[in-house]
């Protein structure tokens, strides 16, 4: 019963190079979501996928980009890493409401550190 | 703009002293008022959803209740296994996802 899975879990990155966060669910969700977390700003939403082939915007989504693989999968993009994309990375998935409710449930993160 | 004001930033109680945690919010169209426990390297853990005014919820420790301002978050008797940063969220009317408060970071010493 995993849950959500993010990988990698730790990564430093020079200025300009790209990489992609990975996030897997094994909950049947339809709905995920990437936020990111930085010292006294609190989580902020940077893209969600509604639903499998669906991608919305956040509140911050200049930088990175998106994709929903499948079902199970959504990923995070970041093509030209800049040191204000240093922060923690969340995933998080949520059932479709019809199906219950037992909130948004979170992978353990990845911490990005741009130099 | 969905808005969520959590306070205190943070607090320092002994062993077995209650207290409230606050969240404040304003959200056109409340679709579920959230409160995650976050320890810290962790990602946030869901605890409670309130979806109207009046609503309660309760587990062990921890009672969450809701008004149409703000959300407490009551702590009774706690212990150091307590000790967290509690975040309250909103979803609203707009975009799907949640918006986040800051935080309360919550220290309880044995």
């Amino acid at each position: 019963n995993a849950g959500v899975t993010q990988t990698p879990k730790f990564q430093v990155l020079k200025t300009g190079q790209s990489m992609t966060l990975q996030c897997a669910q094994d909950m049947n969700h339809n709905s995920m979501y990437w936020y990111r977390q930085d010292p006294g700003m609190g989580l902020r939403l940077i893209y969600y996928s509604a639903s499998e082939g669906t991608t919305d915007k956040g509140e911050v989504p200049n930088g990175y980009n998106v994709s929903r693989l499948n079902k199970r999968e959504f990923s995070l993009r970041l093509e030209s890493a800049a040191p204000s994309q240093t922060s923690v990375y969340f995933c998080a998935s949520k059932p479709d409401i019809r199906t219950g409710w037992g909130g948004y449930t979170f992978g353990s993160g990845t911490r990005l550190t741009v130099v | 703009e969905d808005q969520v004001t959590q306070s205190p930033e943070a607090l320092r109680l002994q062993e077995g002293e209650s207290s409230s945690l606050n969240c404040s919010y304003t959200v056109s169209g409340l679709r579920g008022l959230f409160w995650y426990r976050q320890d810290p390297g962790k990602g946030p853990e869901f605890l409670f959803t309130l979806y109207s005014a009046g609503e309660e919820k309760e587990k062990e420790r921890l009672k969450a209740t809701l008004t149409k301002k703000e959300s407490f978050l009551h702590i009774t008797a706690p212990k150091p296994e307590d000790s967290a940063t509690y975040l309250c969220a909103v979803r609203g009317g707009g975009a799907d996802g949640l918006t986040f408060g800051k935080g309360t970071h919550l220290i309880i010493q044995p």
